[in-house]
């Protein structure tokens, strides 16, 4: 059965900390793996990973993904409290355009 | 970037009424949207994949004739909870996925979410 895995769960951090969130995958053909970031409400287009290997960068934040060990890693740098958030890890699933949604990791800044 | 508008954002019934929630893309034609699930501190839950023009194709254990879904245009889809009960009080999100044949993208991007709450 494909899944997709998030650790840590949940993480408190100071402002100006570095943190790494984990994502692994088990999914047959996989296509692409997508990071989103969820305050509130809806969540956010961060990332679209494809190509292994290929650090993907907005700002402080960054992401890479390991198509051979079936994994990504989310790096925020500097960390704000406006990082406060929870962080979604999905993976394609192959010919449906559905989306298979890790757990999320609960990231908690304070100031 | 792609919008995704939802509406209403948050809505109380009586119980056994029945209540729509609209889901547009404001700036791109979408195919195909999906309805999701989230209980409290957990992640999406696929309900269904809407498709323009035709049927929408519903995930194990979701009642298709609870959550009736119209994808009626390329900008909107509805999901009616039908004859809502309290235990349908959930976050409802939608989201419209973009992504242009040859580029290999395929996007979703979400609505903000409607909160119902069925008394």
């Amino acid at each position: 059965e494909d899944k997709v895995v998030q650790s840590p769960l949940s993480l408190v951090v100071h402002e100006g900390d570095t943190v790494t969130l984990n994502c692994s995958y088990e999914v047959t053909n996989f296509r692409s793996l997508l990071w989103y970031k969820q305050e509130k409400k809806a969540p956010t287009f961060l990332f679209m990973l494809t190509s292994s290997g290929i650090e993907k960068k907005s700002g402080r934040l960054s992401s890479i993904l390991d198509k051979k060990e079936l994994f990504s890693i989310l790096n925020i740098t500097a960390t704000q409290t406006g990082d406060s958030a929870v962080y979604l890890c999905a993976v394609e699933h192959p010919g449906t355009y559905k989306y298979i949604f890790g757990t999320g990791t609960r990231l908690k800044v304070l100031a | 970037g792609a919008v995704v508008s939802q509406h209403p954002s948050w809505v109380i019934c009586k119980s056994g009424t029945s209540v729509k929630i609209e889901c547009r893309s404001l700036d791109f034609q979408a195919t195909t949207m999906f309805w999701y699930r989230q209980f409290p501190k957990q992640s999406l839950m696929l309900m269904a994949t809407s498709n323009e023009g035709s049927k929408a194709t519903y995930e194990q254990g979701v009642e298709k004739d609870k959550f009736l879904i119209n994808h009626a245009s390329l900008t909107l889809s509805t999901l009616t909870v039908t004859s809502a009960h309290p235990e349908d009080s959930s976050f409802y999100i939608c989201s419209a996925r973009y992504g242009r044949a040859g580029e290999g993208k395929n996007i979703q991007y979400f609505g903000a979410g409607t909160r119902l709450s069925v008394l």
